[in-house]
């Protein structure tokens, strides 16, 4: 079967550095994404890897290693607001994302 | 990013009564829509996928009956949930893509929070 799996929860500090790990088995790879959903709102896509490596957005990275299946969302200068829940989802071969549960990172002054 | 426009809001509705939601991609043809249930703290969970011009496909335990999809054009998707129910009060969200590049993300809507009393 298809599986993603991150942690639950995760709790940093503020101005410090978190990694989010996520890791998939999936009926083909078509590509693994990263969205942010604050409580009571829609997902909002953070970034997208389909090769091998790390990809860089301001305070966000994404890594991915497909031989692995694994992925991990880095973050850093943490800040307040991003207290949120992080998602990990992979595209499968038919092009259908599969998502995982969630990991809730709780950020503290 | 692409703009993926979804209404209403929120609703509260009696228990009985039916509620259409309507999914419109802005700017964008979207071949391909999801509709998700998310309840508090959970994760989102798919209901169904819709494309364009065809039969929706659900995912196991979704009842098609009650949750009815149509995916007329490729600019909006509508889910109608008949005889809501105050089990069905959730957080429904639809999403859109162009599947006609591998590494196209999905654009979500802004969500709909349902209540049935």
């Amino acid at each position: 079967g298809q599986n993603i799996d991150q942690p639950t929860e995760m709790t940093a500090t503020e101005g410090a550095i978190v990694q989010i790990n996520c890791t998939y088995q999936t009926s083909g790879f078509n590509g693994l994404f990263w969205y942010q959903q604050h409580a009571g709102e829609a997902p909002t896509f953070l970034s997208y890897n389909v090769l091998d490596g790390l990809e860089e957005k301001g305070r966000f990275s994404s890594f991915l290693s497909r031989s692995k299946g694994y992925s991990y969302l880095l973050l850093k200068e943490l800040q307040m607001k991003d207290s949120a829940s992080y998602l990990c989802a992979v595209s499968d071969s038919n092009y259908q994302l599969i998502w995982g549960a969630g990991t809730k990172l709780i950020i503290k002054p | 990013g692409a703009v993926v426009s979804q209404h209403p809001s929120w609703v509260i509705c009696k228990s009985g009564t039916s509620v259409k939601i309507e999914c419109r991609s802005l700017d964008f043809q979207a071949t391909t829509m999801f509709w998700y249930r998310q309840f508090p703290k959970q994760s989102l969970m798919l209901m169904a996928t819709s494309n364009e011009g065809s039969k929706a496909t659900y995912e196991q335990g979704v009842e098609k009956d009650k949750f009815l999809i149509n995916h007329a054009s490729l600019t909006l998707s509508t889910l109608t949930v008949t005889s809501a129910h105050p089990e069905d009060s959730s957080f429904y969200i639809c999403s859109a893509r162009d599947v006609g590049g591998a590494e196209t993300e999905a654009f979500f809507g802004q969500g709909t929070r349902l209540t049935v009393v």
